[in-house]
């Protein structure tokens, strides 16, 4: 079956401990892309890649680290996690180009920040 | 300027009627137009994408573009409850920009 899967789905953790959400498509897609969702704010971009070794900032970078050392796997990292990334996390990924662009989503991570 | 704009709602309608939900943006470079559906706590999932002017009919969706006014609109026809849910607008820019811009989503309730 064709999916994007993350890793974990929900997440508590405390101030300043590293933590790294897994994110992982069995689609051979070249795109791969977080976004965080927060109420009144929609899902905004944190970081993407184009291809492996190929990432760059979305729009609210800050805070996060990728890395992209194998096509199906993009983890994103929190190095010192803080409050306000309490936000519900998406992965996703899609083949690219036009008429081929459909992004395909994960289930989410949910992660609080205490 | 936000570069995708919706209505937040919460937008009512009966079941049985159609619902009308409109998006702008602001790229006039823009080439590709989604619409997903977002039910509370998962997922956001495609149900249209369109490229060119126009209409574009998928059973009871109907996705409308139009460049020169930079907006895109989606119609439901026959609103079920199942519907309800958030709707996003999203944009994709020129070619070889790979980057999804989304709307912050048009919350939709269908009334039984």
């Amino acid at each position: 079956e064709a999916q994007v899967t993350q890793n974990p789905r929900y997440l508590i953790t405390v101030t300043g401990k590293k933590l790294t959400v897994t994110c992982s498509q069995n689609m051979n897609h070249e795109y791969m892309s977080w976004y965080r969702q927060d109420p009144g704010l929609g899902l905004r971009q944190i970081y993407y890649s184009m291809n492996v070794e190929v990432t760059d900032k979305g729009d609210v970078p800050e805070g996060y680290k990728v890395s992209r050392k194998e096509k199906r796997n993009f983890p994103l990292i929190l190095e010192s996690p803080s409050p306000n990334q309490t936000s519900l996390y998406f992965c996703a990924s899609s083949l690219g180009g036009v008429g081929t662009d459909t992004q395909y989503f994960g289930p989410g991570t949910r992660l609080t920040v205490l | 300027q936000k570069e995708v704009e919706q209505n937040s709602g919460p937008l009512s309608v009966p079941e049985g009627a159609i619902a009308s939900l409109n998006c702008t943006y602001s790229d006039r470079g823009s080439q590709s137009f989604f619409w997903y559906r977002q039910y509370s706590g998962k997922s956001p999932e495609l149900i249209m994408s369109i490229y060119s002017n126009g209409d574009k009919e998928d059973g009871r969706f109907t996705a409308q573009l139009n460049k020169a006014s930079q907006y895109v609109s989606l119609l439901i026809r026959d609103s079920q409850p199942s519907d309800s849910a958030t709707y996003l607008c999203a944009v994709k820019g020129d070619f070889g920009n790979e980057k999804l811009t989304f709307g912050t989503g048009t919350r939709l309730t269908i009334i039984p």
